[in-house]
């Protein structure tokens, strides 16, 4: 099937390495995050999330950085491997908006 | 197997045609959610429904209808209306509206020939 992330930013790391995928939101009243994943043809996968009065929460070689003060969320992969291959969204959500926005992904390619 | 179920995987249509893409879920989840992807986009949403028998249109909701008869059905028309239709569409649902994470089938490909 058709790619659906053909314009999107890439970001190349080398097997192994630990990759940093970064996003800016809008809504400075947002207050939860979510991380996808998407792979080639394939729906979003939710991997991490993370609330307002947190600044960083981990999973499975996954780690999730919320800076409030610049409407700055970043995802961090350890020890990047193939697998991980994907366009990746982040999404905010607000209580007051009660709207989920996406943006518009970032392309991780990992190299051997 | 819990999930999210889009029917077909890949669908063409004519001009001037309606189809309509199949969405099924057992997660006995209340809300669900039609998305549409265009490469290089993020997903826009088309329709939502909160519950039965209730559903609010979303940013780009012209082209498109839908109904919300069983809880876990949630099927999307893409009528002769839409300009543009092809595209991939993604159904969701979530436990309610608000902070809950949404879960995404697999997608249905449209292609108008």
């Amino acid at each position: 099937g058709e790619s659906v992330g053909l314009h999107l930013p890439t970001l190349s790391v080398q097997e192994g390495d630990n990759s940093i995928i970064n996003c800016a939101y809008s809504n400075s009243a947002s207050d939860y995050f979510i991380w996808y994943k998407q792979e080639s043809g394939k729906g979003p996968q939710f991997i991490i999330d993370i609330r307002s009065n947190m600044d960083k929460r981990q999973g499975q070689r996954v780690t999730v950085l919320l800076n409030k003060t610049v409407k700055h969320l970043s995802l961090q992969i350890a020890a990047t491997q193939p697998g991980d291959s994907a366009v990746y969204f982040c999404a905010e959500n607000s209580l007051a908006t009660d709207k989920l926005i996406f943006g518009t992904g970032t392309r991780l390619q990992v190299f051997p | 197997d819990g999930g999210i179920t889009q029917s077909p995987k890949y669908l063409f249509r004519k001009e001037g045609q309606n189809v309509t893409l199949s969405c099924e879920q057992n997660l006995n989840h209340d809300a669900m959610y039609w998305y549409r992807q265009d490469p290089g986009q993020g997903l826009r949403l088309i329709y939502y429904s909160q519950i039965v028998n209730d559903f609010q249109k979303g940013d780009i909701a012209e082209g498109y209808s839908v109904s919300r008869e069983k809880k876990e059905s949630f099927p999307l028309t893409v009528t002769s209306a839409q300009k543009n239709p092809t595209a991939f569409y993604l159904c969701a649902s979530s436990i309610g509206r608000g902070e809950n994470t949404i879960y995404f089938g697999e997608g249905s490909w449209l292609t108008v020939v």
